[in-house]
């Protein structure tokens, strides 16, 4: 079974300070991979796709892919407050399959 | 607006009693999927699609049917629900995939 693992947190980061938020996944053939922040409640809302290795920087939000290490990462500068949500890392397979970690639990403290 | 949308928002069944949730987009977006979110086990991908006529099964389809007859609908069959069932759904879709997807306000479902 092809898995995408995160610690399920919380992760507890000062307002103003940098959240970094890490990722893992099992299939070296997937391809493309993606941050979700879900508000409690919500639904899933994407802020970040990342297809090659390297950094990719959108605003406050930087991803970082590692395929040899299979490896992902999101950067949030500057924490605010309203960035308190779960972070989902997905990934998508060579069969166009996406695969959701369970999600990390950020809380950024005032 | 570009929006995915589901009805119902709620719905409390009993069990046995067939029911549908219907999903539509109107972003002429390929690929549409369904997925349950359990407390635990995170959201797990139930159908998925990429084309009219072309569905393919996710990690979780047992006691589950789609069709997609149409580019912009998706609905999400239970034909003899169950209470392991009870569970919020998503419908999402994407323009090809690799873009990402879109998601629905969620359906949360209770069967009793």
């Amino acid at each position: 079974q092809k898995e995408v693992e995160q610690n399920s947190g919380p992760l507890s980061v000062p307002e103003g300070a940098i959240a970094s938020l890490n990722c893992t996944y099992s299939d070296r053939g997937s391809q493309s991979f993606f941050w979700y922040r879900q508000y409690s409640g919500k639904s899933p809302e994407l802020i970040m796709s990342i297809y090659s290795n390297g950094d990719k920087e959108d605003g406050r939000f930087t991803a970082q892919l590692n395929k040899a290490s299979q490896y992902v990462s999101l950067l949030i500068r500057d924490s605010q407050p309203s960035d308190s949500a779960t972070y989902l890392c997905a990934s998508m397979n060579r069969d166009d399959k996406i695969i959701f970690g369970k999600g990390t639990r950020l809380h950024i403290l005032p | 607006e570009a929006q995915v949308t589901q009805n119902p928002r709620y719905l409390i069944t009993v069990t046995g009693k067939k029911l549908t949730v219907t999903c539509s987009q109107n972003m002429n977006h390929e690929y549409m999927s369904w997925y349950r979110q359990d407390p635990g086990l995170g959201l797990r991908q139930i159908y998925y699609s990429m084309n009219v006529e072309v569905t393919d099964k996710g990690d979780v389809p047992e006691g589950y049917k789609v069709s997609r007859k149409e580019k912009r609908n998706f609905p999400l069959i239970l034909e003899s629900p169950s209470p392991n069932q009870t569970s919020l759904y998503f419908c999402a879709s994407s323009l090809s995939g690799v873009n990402g997807y879109t998601f629905g306000s969620g359906t949360r479902l209770t069967v009793v």
